[in-house]
């Protein structure tokens, strides 16, 4: 697509459920990444994939936080036993696979956690 | 580790005078630096970047960045500001010599442009 595209945009969930957020990167970007942005923060790196391989899943916060990219396109980041701490804006990012033409970011999905 | 820093969680300008957001960062080798903008309930959207060449950046809607080796900056500046610059800006620094490793964003600054 034209744009990184990330679905849904806004998520209410109560605390204890299960949920999943997707991106739908650039047509071509190799590299896709997931970041999470609290009111008034800068984006904190969470997981990037290159291909289908998580390349670097250190920023995730603990073991409830997983994400997949079966073939190397869509993501899912999926959020066990949700916490009200995980309310967030959570954001995705594709590039080439060196990054030196630069990062798209979404417009993000809002998890609000009740 | 990579990091990057912006002292200041707010600068005020008046429209029409020229604007400075700092940022200094960490990072080993030669970096690779962006700038961000934020406007409100909308994702980031890219300025600009340094890679390598002219320390000198031009990027979107007349902002321009110097690469400063020696003092580890990399600061955002306009000539002139408008009232529709008013956002909030990140900073961000990627380590070199890797493929696509993350890049790693400042705390942010909220540039407020008043008319």
């Amino acid at each position: 697509g034209a744009g990184v595209s990330q679905t849904p945009s806004n998520k209410v969930t109560e605390k204890g459920k299960y949920v999943e957020l997707r991106c739908d990167p650039i047509s071509g970007h190799t590299a896709l990444y997931w970041y999470r942005q609290s009111l008034g923060q800068g984006p904190e790196f969470l997981i990037y994939f290159q291909g289908t391989g998580a390349a670097d899943d250190s920023g995730l916060p603990n073991d409830r936080f997983f994400a997949v990219r079966p073939e190397g396109s869509v993501s899912t980041l999926k959020i066990q036993r949700t916490e009200r701490g995980d309310s967030a804006v959570y954001l995705c990012a594709s590039s080439f696979t060196t990054g030196e033409r630069g990062y798209t970011f979404g417009s993000g999905t809002r998890l609000t956690v009740v | 580790a990579q990091s990057v820093a912006q002292p200041e969680d707010q600068v005020n300008v008046a429209e029409g005078n020229p604007l400075t957001v700092k940022c200094t960062y960490s990072v080993s080798g030669n970096p690779y630096l962006f700038w961000y903008v934020q406007y409100p309930n909308r994702g980031l959207q890219f300025l600009l970047k340094y890679i390598t060449g002219d320390n000198l950046v031009k990027g979107s809607y007349g902002f321009e960045a110097e690469f400063n080796k020696s003092q580890t900056s990399f600061h955002l500046k306009k000539p002139s500001a408008l009232v529709s610059d008013s956002a909030l800006y990140f900073c961000a620094v990627r380590a070199p010599y890797s493929s696509a490793s993350k890049i790693i964003f400042g705390s942010g600054t909220r540039l407020s442009i008043r008319p």
